[in-house]
């Protein structure tokens, strides 16, 4: 079965300042892999995903995230938040053809001015 | 991208009624839909997968006579919450998945539930 963890429950960062997001998965293949974010009472946005190739992807809203097969990560990134930027964000993994992905706990992000 | 929208965004009804969710696909039309849970500060739940026109199949532990799921048509699916109790409140996220929307899954804005 694949399992998502995102070590950090809070992030704070100040704006302009760059951003890491954690995120590590288990899944026994290669795996397909989101980044969503979600708004206060707001549904899921897909930021990025990975299904295959190039190992960094690029994203909506400046992010992107690496996969890294030998640390079995996907990790976002932002050079510079924006305070717009403070929501909730989910990794998930799923398995290839699959729709539904199995989702991390999430990281809260806090952006102080 | 797919457009998913969901009705009410919110909602609060008295402890012992129902309420019905709804999900629609307005720009695709879904083959299947999937209803999640959300806790407060927590992940999201798969409850169950609908696809038109068969009986949905539910995620181990989810009570199917609580959450009736239909998905009556290409663009539409509803979840109703019977008998609705304070342990039912919660915010309930349906997405969905056609021809459309490739290999991602489109999500709804979600409903906010509350039993009082």
């Amino acid at each position: 079965a694949q399992s998502v963890t995102q070590p950090d429950i809070h992030i704070t960062v100040s704006e302009g300042a760059s951003l890491e997001l954690r995120c590590n998965y288990s899944y026994g293949a290669t795996p397909y892999l989101f980044w969503y974010v979600q708004s206060p009472g707001q549904g899921l946005q897909l930021l990025l995903k990975y299904f295959s190739g190039d190992t960094l992807v690029q994203g909506i809203k400046g992010f992107e995230a690496e996969f890294k097969r030998s640390q079995s990560s996907f990790n976002l990134r932002k050079p510079s938040v924006h305070w717009s930027d403070a929501a909730e964000y989910f990794c998930a993994v799923g398995a290839q053809g699959s729709y539904i992905p199995t989702f991390g706990r999430g990281t809260s992000l806090i952006v102080h001015p | 991208g797919a457009v998913v929208s969901q009705h009410p965004s919110w909602v609060i009804c008295k402890s012992g009624t129902s309420v019905k969710i709804e999900c629609r696909s307005l720009d695709f039309q879904a083959t299947t839909m999937f209803w999640y849970r959300q806790f407060p500060k927590q992940s999201l739940m798969l409850m169950a997968t609908s696809n038109e026109g068969s009986k949905a199949t539910y995620e181990q532990g989810v009570e199917k006579d609580k959450f009736l799921i239909n998905h009556a048509s290409l663009t539409l699916s509803t979840l109703t919450v019977t008998s609705a109790h304070p342990e039912d409140s919660s915010f309930y996220i349906c997405s969905a998945i056609g021809q459309k929307s490739g290999t991602e899954a489109f999500f709804g804005q979600g409903t906010r539930l509350t039993v009082v």
